[in-house]
């Protein structure tokens, strides 16, 4: 299986501020990977997929990047709806498709 | 609008059994894999698997081989997740999903761009 690497598990921020969240593979993977997000009590929301490419409606001060094993997810300029829990997940069909830990993105 | 409605919250005991269902609207349900993705409380996301529902053809992960089943009926479009004998370790928030698939030379990726509302499976004695 892959593995994918989250950091940090969680991250204090001001709205505002800009915040980086970083994703590993244990092997390389190109760009095939997705972020989400996941509000309380909500369903997860996809967010970005091919590492880079936003989903429909999404913000732009979200963006994505990286190739290989390393990716990281930004947000520009922290949004009160942006506090949430972050995942990536790689999407190769050598299954299973496997998911980060999350890392959670809390109000400062 | 595309849509995945998910079957209401279940309280079972251990060693019951049970299925929870998946609808799918506002899409053609027969040419995208549906899957299912387990949340424990507080924890993280799980991929458990999919079905294509236009063949059946189903994929499990390795950690959830042989103790779920995977189902679709595309004549109402569809979706199950069953257990033959239920475990406390079940309880757990289980999210239906849709995978789009992008096709590429060696390997088609996979992502999932449509999630249920979720169901609550709560196995208590």
């Amino acid at each position: 299986d892959i593995q994918m690497t989250q950091s940090p598990s969680s991250v204090s921020a001001s709205v505002g501020e800009r915040v980086s969240i970083t994703c590993r593979a244990s092997q390389e993977i190109s760009n095939w990977l997705a972020w989400y997000q996941q509000k309380p009590g909500k369903a997860p929301k996809l967010l970005i997929y091919a590492a880079s490419t936003l989903q429909s409606g999404v913000p732009s001060r979200l963006s994505g990047s990286g190739s290989g094993t390393d990716f990281t997810l930004t947000i520009s300029s922290l949004q009160p709806e942006d506090f949430a829990t972050y995942y990536c997940q790689q999407t190769n069909s050598f299954f299973p498709l496997t998911f980060g830990g999350g890392t959670k993105v809390e109000i400062k | 609008e595309v849509q995945l409605v998910q079957s209401g919250a279940e309280v079972k005991k251990p060693g019951e059994s049970l299925k929870i269902s998946c609808k799918g609207s506002g899409y053609s349900f027969t040419t995208y894999w549906i899957g299912w993705v387990r949340q424990m409380p507080g924890k993280g996301l799980e991929w458990m698997g999919i079905i294509y529902p236009g063949d059946s053809d189903t994929r499990y992960s390795p950690s959830f081989q042989g103790q779920v089943t995977i189902s679709a009926d595309k004549s109402i479009n569809t979706a199950y997740l069953q257990w033959s004998s239920l475990k406390a370790s079940d309880t757990a928030m289980y999210y239906c999903v849709r995978h789009e698939v992008v096709p590429a030379a060696i390997q088609d990726h996979y992502y999932m761009d449509v999630w249920g509302k979720g169901t609550t499976v709560t196995v208590s004695s």
